[in-house]
């Protein structure tokens, strides 16, 4: 079965330094990954998906299939950042609901 | 608003009851998902319909059901209410049955 894990449930950084949120998945076959957020109040949207490989508001994830990773990295935490992160996986085949992990929130302090 | 809107924002109502949750996609969507998510249960799927058919099924009760309508919007119906069921229902919308889903500002839910 397919599986998302996000190891952290809080990550709390100092503004400037670097961020990684970390997620793990389990799948069978060629996975599509995607980083949703949820900022405080508002609704998810999608942050990034790995097939698209482009980086937005500074965050970049790769994908390793060896570790089956797909860590959410940043260089340098901004507060605006600090949100509600979380990994999804697709169904696989023709069903397309989302897997998500249980979420991580990261928390920017001064 | 072209996004995806759901309708109450909030909801409170007592175990037993039946209540029922609307979704209105974003224009030219025709997929439609609902997702259930809880404190202790995280996000979950619930059904997907496409094109005013069930396409796929998650972790979804018995005392749930839903539909998508001719317009494309969806209703969630949750009967014999217990106070687990409290939590945030979210509705999402995708162009096709497989894509990127655009995620509505979901329904809080209480169960008294």
């Amino acid at each position: 079965a397919q599986r998302v894990t996000q190891p952290e449930k809080l990550l709390s950084v100092f503004k400037g330094a670097p961020v990684e949120l970390k997620c793990n998945y389990s799948y069978s076959g060629s996975p599509e990954l995607f980083w949703y957020v949820q900022y405080s109040r508002q609704r998810l949207q999608l942050l990034l998906r790995h097939i698209s490989r482009e980086s937005i508001k500074g965050f970049t994830a790769d994908l390793n299939k060896g570790e089956t990773s797909f860590h959410l990295k940043k260089p340098f935490a901004q507060e605006e950042d600090s949100a509600m992160y979380y990994c999804a996986l697709p169904g696989s085949g023709t069903a397309s609901k989302l897997t998500f992990g249980t979420g991580t929130r990261l928390q920017v302090t001064l | 608003d072209s996004g995806v809107t759901q309708t109450p924002k909030h909801l409170i109502t007592a175990t037993g009851q039946r209540v029922t949750l609307r979704c209105s996609p974003r224009s030219g969507d025709l997929s439609v998902y609902w997702y259930q998510q809880s404190l202790d249960q995280g996000l979950q799927f619930l059904i997907q319909y496409y094109n005013g058919e069930e396409r796929a099924k998650g972790n979804i009760l018995e005392r749930f059901s839903a539909q998508q309508f001719p317009d494309l919007h969806s209703e969630l119906n949750l009967s014999s209410l217990e106070l687990g069921d409290s939590a945030l229902y979210f509705c999402a919308s995708s162009v096709r049955v497989m894509g990127e889903q655009f995620f509505g500002p979901g329904t809080r839910l209480t169960v008294l």
